[in-house]
This record gives structure tokens, C-alpha cells and sequence, in this order.
């Protein structure tokens, strides 16, 4: 099992540039989740999804949007990248049921926003 | 002020010391603790989780929970140079079926030779 992978490990994009972070697991988790952490701040949610085809906003989802077409898959965009953007975004999955909910990490995307 | 308060560090031990990790909470409601370890330019893993209050232990590490001071440790024992990453707390309640868990900001240790 490749557990949550992520794709690309790295990408700088100028301003304004558009770009989609691509996360899989092959776990059959429900939930799946997109963070960005920044140094000192720690993880921040950006959007998750409790199932297929439904995507919910966390704490810090302005500049970003989300979908989940495929129960594996879930897709994070950057409409028009900007500076404040520049962060280390890890996807992570979980099986959402009761309990304490482990979250599984991918490797995470180094973006750089120029 | 942030549900989950955890100091950043450094925090810098030498080989064998104790290590005592920590975080404070304001929700009442969280009754699932975790704790994760993250290398340097790693995903954050999974090391250990509570539920409600009380102790766990496993191998070098313990997890404590005290819900009255809403107050949660992560213990490390004999700790190795492989001990020194970052570690984040995380909580979660059971409102709503919702399980998605609210981090800390992590603290970052360092165990020198």
C-alpha cells in the first residue's frame, strides 16, 4: 500500500498563476483532508470531505477550493496564487468513523509564491 | 486565544533525559488526545492517543491526560537523537459525529548527543 501520496513534492508559481495539488490514498478512507503549515502556526485546515462528492470548509479556506469526485482522490486548487500562499500543504485521510480518528499524512507540497 | 495552546520550543535536551511535553485546552468537550511525531520534511505520524483522562504508556513514552485542568502530557523516557522532531498534539470531541481534531502548534525537540 502507497498510503496518501501527493503530487508535486515541489512547484514555485508567480502571482497570479493557477495550480491543483493532487492527493490519493488507497486506504478507502472517507475523510480526507487539505492543511497548509507555516513555521509557528502549525497544521491549519484549509477544506475536508466526509465522503465522495461532498467537501466542507476548515479554518482558513479563502484562496483555495476543493473537490472530491473520486472517493480516493481529492483535489486542491489555487485559483491565483499569492504570496501569502507560500506554504507546505500535506493532505491527509482518515476513516472518519468513531473514536479517535487517525489521520493519515502524505509527504506534503513545498509551493513557493513569487 | 487558540482551543489548543502548545509552546513551539526549541526544546533542547541532552541524551537520556526526560522529556515532558505538553499542551493546554479550553474545550471541555474534547475527549480524544493524540499525539503525532513529525520528522523534518515528513508527513506528521501517529504516536500515541488517550481517551477521556488517565495514563498510557508505551515503550519509552506516556501519555497523560488530566480533563480537570484541561491539561495533556506526552512523556519520553531515556530520550535518543532519533527522538528530535516536532510533536503535535491533537484533540477531538464527539459533537455532532464529527471526529476532525484541532492541532497544536507543535514543539520542536531536540535530543543532542
Amino acid at each position: 500500500n502507497a498510503g496518501v501520496t501527493q503530487t508535486p513534492k515541489f512547484r514555485v508559481l508567480k502571482t497570479g498563476q493557477s495550480m491543483t495539488l493532487l492527493c490519493a490514498q488507497d486506504m478507502n478512507h472517507e475523510y480526507m483532508y487539505w492543511y497548509r503549515q507555516d513555521p509557528g502556526m502549525g497544521l491549519r485546515l484549509i477544506h475536508y470531505s466526509v465522503g465522495e462528492g461532498t467537501t466542507a470548509k476548515g479554518e482558513v479556506p479563502d484562496g483555495y477550493n476543493v473537490s472530491r469526485l473520486k472517493k480516493q482522490n481529492f483535489l486542491l486548487g489555487l485559483e491565483s496564487a499569492a504570496p501569502s500562499q507560500t506554504s507546505v500543504y500535506f493532505c491527509a485521510s482518515s476513516y472518519g468513523g468513531q473514536g479517535y480518528n487517525e489521520q493519515f499524512f502524505g509527504p506534503g507540497t513545498r509551493l513557493t509564491v513569487l | 486565544q487558540k482551543e489548543v495552546e502548545q509552546d513551539p520550543g526549541p526544546l533542547s535536551v541532552p541524551e537520556g533525559a526526560i522529556v515532558s511535553l505538553n499542551c493546554t485546552y479550553s474545550n471541555s468537550a474534547f475527549q480524544y488526545f493524540m499525539w503525532y511525531r513529525q520528522y523534518s520534511r515528513k508527513g506528521p505520524e501517529l504516536l500515541m492517543y488517550t481517551y477521556s483522562s488517565g495514563n498510557k504508556e508505551d515503550g519509552r513514552f506516556t501519555a497523560q491526560v488530566d480533563k480537570s485542568s484541561k491539561y495533556i502530557s506526552l512523556f519520553i523516557r531515556d530520550s535518543q537523537p532519533s527522538d528530535s522532531a516536532t510533536y503535535l498534539c491533537a484533540m477531538s470531541d464527539h459533537g455532532g459525529g464529527s471526529y476532525i481534531p484541532t492541532f497544536g502548534r507543535g514543539t520542536s525537540l531536540i535530543v543532542h548527543p
